[in-house]
């Protein structure tokens, strides 16, 4: 089957890091998405990744393995604001190309 | 800029009636639309992917009759929850892209959150 697994949750200070990870298993991959989403919000897209490696966009990067299905969203230099949820989401189902989400990842960061 | 503008951003309907949610994209053409359902839970699921001149694909578990869609343009999209119970209660997303130009962004309404009593 088809499925995006991410962690629940992720503490972390201000200044540091928080490195989101991602596992996916779809019948044909065609990019995986990660976008933000604060409580009471729509999600908001940051990234798109289709090649291995990472990718730098400054404040955050992202990086993708699609023989392990795995990617994830590095978060640097951390700020308050940055407490959000970070859903991973991969293209789709066979036939389709509707995003599949995971659950989302809680990113809490404190002072 | 790309917008998603989604309404009622909150509807309380009454077991066994229906609802009807609306989603109009501005500044970009809506080719595709998905529309996602986020429990309680924060579990996302995909309901339906309507692309303009083509037929809308339901996921398993959701159905026309239950959840029918209109896409009648490149800027509107409308789901209508039909008999709604307890078991439809969530946030309501639509994300919107144009998957001529860029496949892989979705742009989303700001949601319609269903509360069934």
């Amino acid at each position: 089957g088809q499925g995006v697994e991410q962690p629940d949750n992720l503490m972390s200070v201000e200044g540091t890091f928080a490195r989101v990870n991602c596992t996916y298993s779809t019948s044909g991959f065609n990019g995986l998405s990660w976008y933000q989403q604060r409580e009471g919000h729509a999600p908001v897209f940051l990234s798109y990744v289709v090649l291995d490696g990472l990718k730098d966009s400054g404040h955050f990067s992202t990086f993708l393995s699609r023989s392990n299905g795995y990617s994830y969203l590095l978060l640097t230099e951390l700020q308050i604001k940055d407490s959000a949820s970070y859903l991973c989401a991969v293209r789709g189902y066979q036939g389709g190309r509707a995003l599949i989400f995971g659950t989302g990842t809680t990113v809490s960061v404190s002072p | 800029g790309a917008l998603v503008y989604q309404y009622p951003r909150r509807t309380i309907c009454k077991s066994g009636t229906s609802m009807r949610m609306e989603c109009q994209a501005v500044g970009f053409q809506a080719t595709s639309v998905a529309w996602y359902r986020q429990s309680p839970q924060k579990t996302f699921e995909l309901i339906a992917l309507s692309t303009v001149n083509s037929a809308i694909k339901y996921e398993q578990n959701f159905t026309q009759e239950k959840f029918p869609i209109s896409h009648p343009n490149l800027s509107f999209s409308s789901m209508t929850v039909l008999n709604a119970y307890l078991e439809d209660r969530g946030l309501y997303l639509c994300g919107a892209g144009d998957w001529g130009t860029s496949a892989e962004t979705l742009y989303f309404g700001s949601g319609t959150r269903l509360t069934v009593l």
